[in-house]
C-alpha cells in the first residue's frame, strides 16, 4: 500500500489564483481529513469527511472546498489563494471502528502565496 | 474535547528514557488520551492511546495517573531518530470521524 499520498509536496501561488490539491488513500478508509500547520503552531482542521458524498467542515474552513467523490480521493480547493493560506497542508485518513483513532497522514503540501 | 498542557521542550540523552509528561485535569470518562509525534516536516504519526489502563507497544509506553488528570508517554531507550515534537491528544473514541485536535506540543531533543 501506499497509504496517503499528496500532490504537488511544493506550490507557489500568486494572491487571487485558484488551485487544488490532491489526496489519495489506497486502505480503503472511510474518514478522511485535511489539516493546516503554521509555522510553530499545530495542526488545525480544516475539513472532514465520513464517507463518499459526506463532508462537513472543521476548525478554519473558510477559503477551502472540498469534495469526496470516491473513497480514495478528497482534493482540498483553494478558490481565491491569500497571503494568510501559506501554510503547510496535511492529509489524514482512518478507518471506522474500533482502529478509528489511528490517523494515517501524509507527506505534506508547502504552499506559498505571494 | 478536553484542554492538554505540555512543556513546550525537553532534551534527552541518547539510550536513556524520556518521559514526557501530559496534563489533562479536565478529561472526561469517555475520552481517551492519545499520542502522536511529528518527525521534522513529516505528517504526525499514532504512537499509543490509552483510557485508563496503562499501555505498551513496540515503540512506547502510556502511564495514565489513577485519577486520569495526567499521563506520561515514555520511551524505553530514546535514540536520535525521536528527536521530534510529540503531541498529547485528548477525545472520545466515539468511532465517528477522528477529528484530532492537535497543541503546540513538546519538542523532544535527542542528543549523544
Amino acid at each position: 500500500n501506499a497509504g496517503v499520498t499528496q500532490t504537488p509536496k511544493f506550490q507557489v501561488l500568486k494572491t487571487g489564483q485558484s488551485m487544488t490539491l490532491q489526496c489519495a488513500q489506497d486502505m480503503n478508509h472511510e474518514y478522511m481529513s485535511w489539516y493546516r500547520q503554521d509555522p510553530g503552531m499545530g495542526l488545525r482542521l480544516i475539513h472532514y469527511s465520513v464517507g463518499a458524498g459526506i463532508t462537513d467542515q472543521g476548525e478554519v474552513p473558510n477559503g477551502y472546498n472540498v469534495s469526496r467523490s470516491t473513497t480514495e480521493d478528497f482534493p482540498l480547493r483553494l478558490l481565491s489563494a491569500a497571503p494568510s493560506q501559506t501554510s503547510v497542508y496535511f492529509c489524514a485518513s482512518n478507518p471506522r471502528g474500533d482502529t478509528s483513532y489511528e490517523q494515517y497522514f501524509g507527506p505534506g503540501t508547502r504552499l506559498t502565496v505571494t | 474535547d478536553a484542554k492538554t498542557t505540555q512543556p513546550p521542550s525537553m532534551d534527552c540523552a541518547e539510550g536513556r528514557a524520556a518521559n514526557l509528561p501530559c496534563n489533562h485535569s479536565t478529561i472526561s470518562g469517555n475520552e481517551y488520551v492519545y499520542w502522536y509525534r511529528q518527525i521534522h516536516s513529516q505528517g504526525p504519526q499514532y504512537i499509543i492511546h490509552g483510557l485508563k489502563n496503562n499501555e505498551t507497544n513496540e515503540m512506547a509506553s502510556l502511564i495514565i495517573t489513577e485519577d486520569r488528570k495526567s499521563s506520561t508517554l515514555i520511551l524505553p531507550h530514546a535514540t536520535l531518530r525521536d528527536t521530534a515534537v510529540y503531541y498529547c491528544i485528548v477525545r472520545p473514541n466515539t468511532g465517528t470521524a477522528s477529528k484530532l485536535t492537535f497543541g503546540t506540543g513538546t519538542r523532544l531533543q535527542v542528543t549523544l
